[in-house]
């Protein structure tokens, strides 16, 4: 199967601080990329996605950038609040399924 | 807004039980999917269905089989609960916009067989 992975279990910020949730995934023929945010006890959310003919996408506060060459994914969460603490993860999708990262736990200083 | 329901957000079950686990979604998606996500494996996908009276099979399908006899039902059965089949589940749903083919989850259902 595919492999979907991050390269830190845990992140520590500073409240107003920015965040940088990275990902990496193996598979080059994967066309469409979602990081979600899970809080304890609740669900995946959907925060922002990026098809694979772009390299960078932004919402609110929030900004996915893909480097395909090395395949690699990252969310770029500005100016962090302690309401932006949960467990984040990255979702590739090749051929209408979806393959999950285990996910990291982001944790916001007061 | 997409709304994705489980039956049940805790249930504590006996080794050998049939157990059910239903998933609902109110946005008329064709898509529906059930992961269990286990501390350090991340979402893996159990079964998940394109149409009514529709499954395939995921990465991890022993030990479980699917019902969907209507569009915005998705059931998840576990003949003879184990053990191992402890953990959370999570049903989701989706459509594709033509751009993508965002998911929409449920607020999962946390499953313990003793």
């Amino acid at each position: 199967g595919e492999s979907v992975g991050l390269h830190l279990p845990t992140l520590s910020v500073q409240e107003g601080d920015n965040s940088i949730i990275n990902c990496a995934y193996s598979n080059s023929a994967s066309d469409y990329f979602i990081w979600y945010k899970q809080e304890s006890g609740k669900g995946p959310q959907f925060i922002i996605d990026i098809r694979s003919n772009m390299d960078k996408r932004q919402g609110q506060r929030v900004t996915v950038l893909l480097n395909k060459t090395v395949k690699h994914l990252s969310l770029q969460i500005a100016a962090t609040q302690p309401g932006d603490s949960a467990v984040y993860f990255c979702a590739e999708n090749m051929n209408n399924q979806f393959y999950f990262g285990t996910g990291t736990s982001l944790t916001v200083i007061p | 807004d997409v709304k994705v329901t489980q039956s049940s957000r805790y249930l504590v079950k006996r080794t050998g039980e049939k157990v059910f686990l239903e998933c609902v979604q109110d946005m008329d998606h064709e898509n529906m999917f059930w992961y269990r996500q286990d501390p350090g494996l991340g979402l893996r996908l159990i079964y998940f269905s394109y149409d009514v009276k529709m499954k395939e099979k995921g990465d991890i399908p022993e030990g479980y089989s699917v019902s969907r006899e209507k569009k915005e039902r998705f059931s998840l059965i576990l003949e003879s609960a184990s053990t191992n089949q402890t953990s959370m589940y999570l049903c989701a749903s989706s459509f594709w916009t033509g751009s993508g083919n965002e998911q929409f989850f449920g607020p999962g259902t946390r499953l313990t067989v003793l």
